[in-house]
């Protein structure tokens, strides 16, 4: 069975400084792993994905996520935060083609607070 | 440029009113979705369609149907809407299954 954990539910930083977010999964299966962010009252933006390619994978808005096995985590982290960046972030697990139904299996999101 | 396209995006219906979501899309993509999204919660998916065959979730209300007269449009019709029905209904399409998936822009579903 495959599911995902965000560690925080909510996360604060100031405008220009570092951004963590951070997920940790489970797989029985090489996994797909994403991140999504979504602002208020609007659909899922793809910001990156991993699938099995390069461990560190860079994203749209200057977001970039590691994926680690030996931690099965998936942080998500970005050099300066920006004010447009205040918004849901979900980290989203799915199983490998032919290898299990093929279901998003989304994590229960983080609120990303920037401060000015 | 290829989109997701969700209409309306805010519908009012009154309780037990049947009323109908719609989606379309211009990816040329194999498989839609339809997922609801509560507030505060992570989206939960309802049912999909590859191609014409429709792969509903177990957990999925009798009260929720869904139809796919071509590749572009996918409808999500809502029998008779209670006020647990309230939420973000979100399409999304994807090339195959499962595979990366495209998100609409939502519809916010609102029942009095």
């Amino acid at each position: 069975a495959q599911s995902v954990t965000q560690l925080d539910s909510h996360v604060s930083v100031s405008e220009g400084t570092p951004v963590l977010l951070r997920c940790n999964y489970s797989s029985s299966y090489s996994p797909s792993l994403f991140w999504y962010v979504q602002h208020p009252n609007k659909g899922l933006q793809l910001l990156l994905k991993y699938t099995s390619a390069a461990t560190l994978v860079k994203g749209i808005n200057g977001f970039e996520a590691e994926f680690k096995k030996s931690e099965t985590s998936f942080h998500l982290t970005k050099p300066s935060a920006h004010m447009s960046d205040a918004a849901e972030y979900f980290c989203v697990v799915s199983g490998p083609l032919g290898g299990n139904t093929g279901k998003l299996i989304f994590g229960q999101g983080t609120t990303l607070q920037v401060k000015p | 440029d290829a989109m997701v396209i969700q209409n309306p995006r805010y519908q009012v219906t009154q309780f037990g009113k049947p009323v109908t979501l719609s989606c379309s899309q211009t990816l040329n993509h194999n498989v839609m979705y339809w997922y609801q999204q509560k507030s505060s919660q992570a989206p939960k998916l309802l049912f999909h369609y590859y191609d014409k065959d429709f792969n509903n979730e177990a957990d999925t209300p009798d009260n929720f149907q869904s139809r796919r007269p071509n590749t572009s449009f996918c409808f999500l019709d809502i029998r008779s809407p209670g006020l647990g029905d309230a939420a973000m209904y979100l399409c999304a399409t994807s090339r195959t299954h499962p595979g990366e998936q495209f998100f609409g822009p939502g519809t916010r579903l609102t029942v009095l």
